[in-house]
């Protein structure tokens, strides 16, 4: 079946260290690849997406590239700050249009001054 | 910028009563779902609705579950008699055609 698994929390750094939450998937066909963010007291946010193998997605300095190869959809940024500590999943969409998303545990990351 | 809300934010519920989790969600979208995540666990799908009926449902989603879009802007979630494990983080999402997943900011449940 179709699952998502990224590394187990939780990820402490220092302001300004280099990030990386490690994502992989298994899915049948060609699945979309999601990063969600949750800040403290809030909803699920959408914080990138990639549609097809090779796509890179960006936001707010994070960035995912959709690796077929190795099943992957690692979340990196080169420099976080206090703010981005949160809650981050991984999902994916296995096929196109409005169906659901099979999401991963979520990684909590905080970001020390 | 519009948004989900879900309320209550937190319901603390005696195990076999009947809750329900009220969501809104954002005006012109066409497809609604509700997702649950027990504590240390993943968010687990439940439910999706369209066209004013379920158009896709889980394991999880037996007969104790049920939702409704009871006025053209609610969307609910019924447990009908309530379990310890029902306990979780229930979360309510809506989109567009063809486009991502807005989540609102959840209910925690907890059945004692």
């Amino acid at each position: 079946g179709n699952s998502v698994t990224q590394m187990e929390g939780p990820v402490t750094l220092s302001e300004e260290a280099f990030l990386t939450i490690n994502c992989t998937y298994t899915a049948t066909g060609y699945p979309s690849l999601f990063w969600y963010v949750q800040y403290p007291g809030e909803g699920l946010q959408l914080l990138l997406k990639a549609t097809k193998a090779d796509d890179k997605g960006s936001n707010k300095g994070f960035e995912a590239t959709y690796r077929k190869e190795t099943t992957s959809f690692h979340l990196e940024k080169g420099s976080v700050q206090v703010s981005d500590s949160a809650v981050y999943f991984c999902a994916l969409r296995y096929s196109s249009g409005n169906t659901p998303l099979v999401f991963g545990k979520g990684t909590r990351l905080s970001v020390i001054a | 910028e519009p948004e989900v809300t879900q309320t209550p934010s937190h319901q603390v519920t005696q195990m076999g009563q009947e809750v329900i989790l009220r969501c809104v969600p954002i005006s012109n979208h066409l497809y609604f779902y509700w997702y649950r995540q027990i504590l240390g666990q993943k968010v687990e799908f439940l439910v999706s609705f369209y066209n004013n009926e379920i158009s896709e449902k889980s394991e999880i989603f037996d007969d104790q579950f049920s939702v409704e879009r009871p006025d053209g802007s609610n969307f609910t979630l019924k447990i009908r008699s309530t379990k310890l494990e029902d306990s979780a983080m229930y979360f309510c999402a809506s989109s567009a055609l063809n486009t991502e997943a807005f989540f609102g900011q959840g209910t925690r449940l907890t059945v004692v």
